[in-house]
């Protein structure tokens, strides 16, 4: 099973509402990225969890804020949002985070804030 | 730091036409190289990968070589069909465990 499940699919939140992204994996992985991704664009890094520690940011704006509270789940909190950054937001998780390892995909939420 | 450059498309083929979409690389050290497809709609999935110079990686009829004395990962596919249309991303492994995209290509494939 290489399955990465994210919730919820779709996000319409308001600039000030506070809300949370979910990931999930039972694969035993030990890293979890977060991504962002804009229309016709490639994946952009966020954030990397490597054994539950942070231990890549991206220099992500503090309105976003990961949380990993054990090793098969990963969250987003957003908050105070911006109209740019609306994306899809794509969590993803690796055996260990190591050069050389794939990574397996969630299929993402779809973020539109107003 | 690591970089892939990709071919940007869009391509559009007609059904059981060949496929190539090229892919070089720069990098320090011997990273390894991945081809992710994203269907509309959804997230990236592993197509194949290759860890090192002249490994090939293959999966669902495409194959791809880890050229390492023209850098090159160039994704070959003999016979496409309608159902792979997608956005094909070429990716190179980076230092810290994570993965660095190239731009995409979009694949059309016409009936």
């Amino acid at each position: 099973d290489t399955e990465v499940t994210q919730t919820p699919k779709h996000l319409v939140m308001g600039m000030t509402n506070k809300k949370s992204l979910k990931c999930e994996q039972h694969m035993g992985h030990r890293a979890m990225y977060w991504y962002k991704q804009k229309a016709k664009k490639p994946p952009e890094l966020m954030f990397v969890y490597s054994y539950e520690k942070l231990s890549i940011n991206e220099s992500v704006p503090s309105r976003f804020s990961p949380e990993c509270p054990n090793s098969s789940l990963l969250n987003l909190h957003l908050h105070a949002l911006q109209p740019e950054d609306s994306a899809l937001y794509l969590c993803a998780s690796s055996q260990v985070p190591l050069a050389g390892r794939e990574q397996y995909f969630g299929p993402g939420t779809r973020l539109t804030v107003t | 730091g690591n970089s892939v450059t990709q071919m940007e498309g869009p391509v559009t083929l007609s059904e059981e036409a060949f496929l190539t979409i090229n892919c070089t690389y720069t990098a320090t050290g011997y990273p390894s190289l991945f081809w992710y497809v994203q269907y509309p709609g959804e997230g990236l999935q592993l197509l194949l990968k290759a860890t090192k110079a002249d490994d090939k990686g293959s999966n669902k009829g495409f194959e791809a070589t880890y050229r390492k004395e023209t850098t090159s990962f160039h994704l070959e596919k003999g016979s496409v069909q309608v159902s792979d249309s997608a956005v094909y991303f070429c990716a190179i492994g980076g230092s810290q465990g994570n993965l660095i995209f190239g731009k995409g290509t979009k694949l059309s494939v016409k009936p």
